[in-house]
This record gives structure tokens, C-alpha cells and sequence, in this order.
């Protein structure tokens, strides 16, 4: 079956530095994936809607100059984590959609990424 | 209001119990509907898609009450592995998943 990787499960970062994770479509061709974040006993919130070939639409309170979210190609998405700090600190993951349809979509996620910055 | 509300629970049962879940959602547009499970420091992972008619995947079934706007959850013969969090999962336009709080299960020996 389909299969979403996201690399990498796990980054410590110094705060200021920046941090970038990878989300990659593995046999199926993507073009919105999204991007969220899980704080410790809360439930996932979605961050940004990230289209192949365009800008990224973000939620409200998420900072598209922080969160940087390129789509460059129909298999890869990444999120980068600027100048990051401790409450920055959480869980990360991606999902891609396969299909192009709203019957026939499957949604997939990725494996998650933790963060910790320090 | 929250789009979409859990119980967070726990809700802490014997093995071989059944417990239900229920999810309320406030959009009456959304257009479809998953419960997911989600083990401690992992992603989500599809459990079931929930229609309208109700669907049962062993152990497992669920509901949608649109008229309500709630699903539910239904777990027979809970085993120790059903330990989880459950997360009521609504996808609105544009496959815009907003996912619920969760509810947390634990199953006991």
C-alpha cells in the first residue's frame, strides 16, 4: 500500500538554528500534503495545506515565515522550523493525499518527527 | 465550540468489555467521516471509515448519526492491544481533516 516517510523521527536542535524535516510520498504521486504539530496529550492541529507547485495555505496563528513549507516536487514536501525555540518543541507530521478525487482520497501519514529544541 | 469533541476519557475497562465512543462535530457540511488510532508517540493510523448506514470491521463498529451530527464507536471483546487513543476524525472541503481530541483507552487485564 501507499506509504508516506518522514525523516527525521527525531532532531535535537540549539535554539536559533534551524531545522528542516522531510515528507515523501513513496509509490504514489501527492499533490497536497499537510503538515501538523501535536503538543503532549493534545490532539494533532493542522499547521499548513501545502500544494505541488505552490505556496503553502497556513492556519490561523502559524507563521508562514517561521514554518517554512516548500512542495517542490509531487513526492516531496519539507517543513523547516526557523529559528527555533523550546516551545517549538512537538510533534510533527505529515500526511499526503493520494487520489484525485474527494470519494476516491486516501489519506496517509508519515511516520512523525519529534523535536526538541534545546 | 470545538469542530469536533471527544470524551478524552480514559476510559479504563477489563479485557472482554465493550466500549463506545462518541464524537460530536459542528460542521453540518462535513463529508466524511474516519476514527483513528493513535498508540503513545506515534502517528495516526486509520482504524475505520464510518458511513451512514453504519459499517462493523470485526470487533469494531461504527456509526454516523448525520441528523445529530455525532458517530460513534463501538469496540466488543476489548483485548489489552486496544489500548490507544481513539481520534474522531471529520473531513470537511478540500479533504481538510480536523481531528477530535481523542479519546483515551485502556484495557486492563
Amino acid at each position: 500500500g501507499a506509504v508516506v516517510s518522514q525523516h527525521p523521527s527525531r532532531v535535537i536542535c540549539k535554539s536559533g538554528t534551524s531545522v528542516k524535516i522531510e515528507c515523501r510520498s513513496l509509490d504514489f504521486q501527492a499533490t497536497t500534503m499537510f503538515w501538523y504539530r501535536q503538543f503532549p496529550k493534545q490532539s494533532l492541529m493542522l499547521m499548513a495545506t501545502s500544494n505541488e507547485g505552490s505556496k503553502a495555505t497556513y492556519e490561523q496563528g502559524v507563521e508562514k515565515d517561521k514554518f517554512l513549507i516548500n512542495h517542490a516536487s509531487l513526492t516531496l514536501s519539507t517543513l523547516t522550523v526557523t529559528s527555533a525555540h523550546p516551545e517549538d518543541s512537538s510533534f510533527y507530521i505529515c500526511s499526503a493525499r493520494e487520489g484525485s478525487t474527494i470519494s476516491g482520497n486516501t489519506i496517509y501519514f508519515g511516520e512523525g518527527s519529534w523535536l526538541t529544541v534545546v | 465550540r470545538k469542530e469536533v469533541e471527544q470524551d478524552p476519557g480514559p476510559f479504563n475497562v477489563p479485557e472482554g468489555a465493550t466500549v463506545a465512543f462518541n464524537c460530536t462535530y459542528s460542521n453540518s457540511a462535513s463529508q466524511s467521516f474516519f476514527w483513528y488510532r493513535q498508540d503513545c508517540r506515534k502517528e495516526p493510523k486509520l482504524l475505520m471509515s464510518v458511513y451512514s448506514s453504519g459499517n462493523e470491521d470485526g470487533r469494531f463498529t461504527a456509526q454516523l448519526n448525520r441528523a445529530s451530527q455525532y458517530i460513534s464507536l463501538l469496540i466488543r471483546d476489548s483485548k489489552l492491544s486496544d489500548s490507544a487513543t481513539y481520534l474522531c476524525v471529520v473531513n470537511n472541503a478540500g479533504n481538510m481533516l480536523t481531528f477530535g481530541g481523542g479519546t483515551r483507552l485502556m484495557v486492563k487485564p
